[in-house]
């Protein structure tokens, strides 16, 4: 069945420290990996998203990288901020059929 | 580009009272609407699935003739609460995916309605 996994369920860190947060997926068909950072009581954000054919992806201080062998993907976060404080979500889907299923969420808080 | 807005952002109704939401996408053609249901401090749960013009897909535990929804145009997807419950109360959220030249993968999602039953 489909099932997502995430850890931490909250992360602490200082500003200007990485941040790592890791999923782990169980549908070996899965082929999609957005995720999503939500602020409190707003809309989820998608922040950055791979797709099975690559193994890692970078936009600026974001990267994720995915083992589709080990059946997990992360989110890093380089020299973070204050602002980058929410809750983040990873989710996996299946190009074609568009359902996702999200994970747990974790909760990360950047202290200045 | 791909912005989905969201009607009401918040309602509060009496109990055993029906309450519709609605789901615009404004930028683009959305094949496909999806609703969830957040509760505090919890992931978002898919409920159902929606297709322009055709009976939408519900998850297992999701009542469908309690949370009636329909997909009528590109654009329009609306989720009816039908004789709302305190239980019901919760942060309903849709999200749209399509056509229009972004990437038809990914989810957008709206702003969200905060609905409380009395």
């Amino acid at each position: 069945g489909e099932n997502v996994e995430q850890h931490p369920s909250t992360l602490s860190v200082q500003e200007g420290d990485s941040a790592v947060i890791k999923c782990t997926y169980s549908d070996s068909a899965s082929n999609y990996f957005p995720w999503y950072k939500q602020e409190l009581g707003k809309r989820p954000q998608l922040i950055i998203d791979i797709r099975s054919n690559v193994g890692e992806k970078k936009d600026q201080r974001i990267a994720v990288t995915l083992n589709k062998t080990a059946k997990h993907f992360s989110l890093h976060i380089t020299e973070t901020q204050p602002e980058d404080s929410a809750v983040y979500f990873c989710a996996q889907g299946n190009t074609g059929f568009q359902k996702l299923v999200f994970g747990t969420g974790t909760r990360l808080l950047v202290s200045p | 580009g791909a912005v989905v807005s969201q009607h009401p952002s918040w309602v509060i109704c009496k109990s055993g009272t029906s309450v519709k939401i609605e789901c615009r996408s404004l930028d683009f053609q959305a094949t496909t609407m999806f609703w969830y249901r957040q509760f505090p401090k919890q992931s978002l749960m898919l409920m159902a699935t929606s297709n322009e013009g055709s009976k939408a897909t519900y998850e297992q535990g999701v009542e469908k003739d309690k949370f009636l929804i329909n997909h009528a145009s590109l654009t329009l997807s609306t989720l009816t609460v039908t004789s709302a419950h305190p239980e019901d109360s919760s942060f309903y959220i849709c999200s749209a995916s399509g056509l229009g030249g972004f990437d038809t993968d990914t989810q957008y999602f709206g702003p969200g309605t905060r609905l409380t039953v009395l």
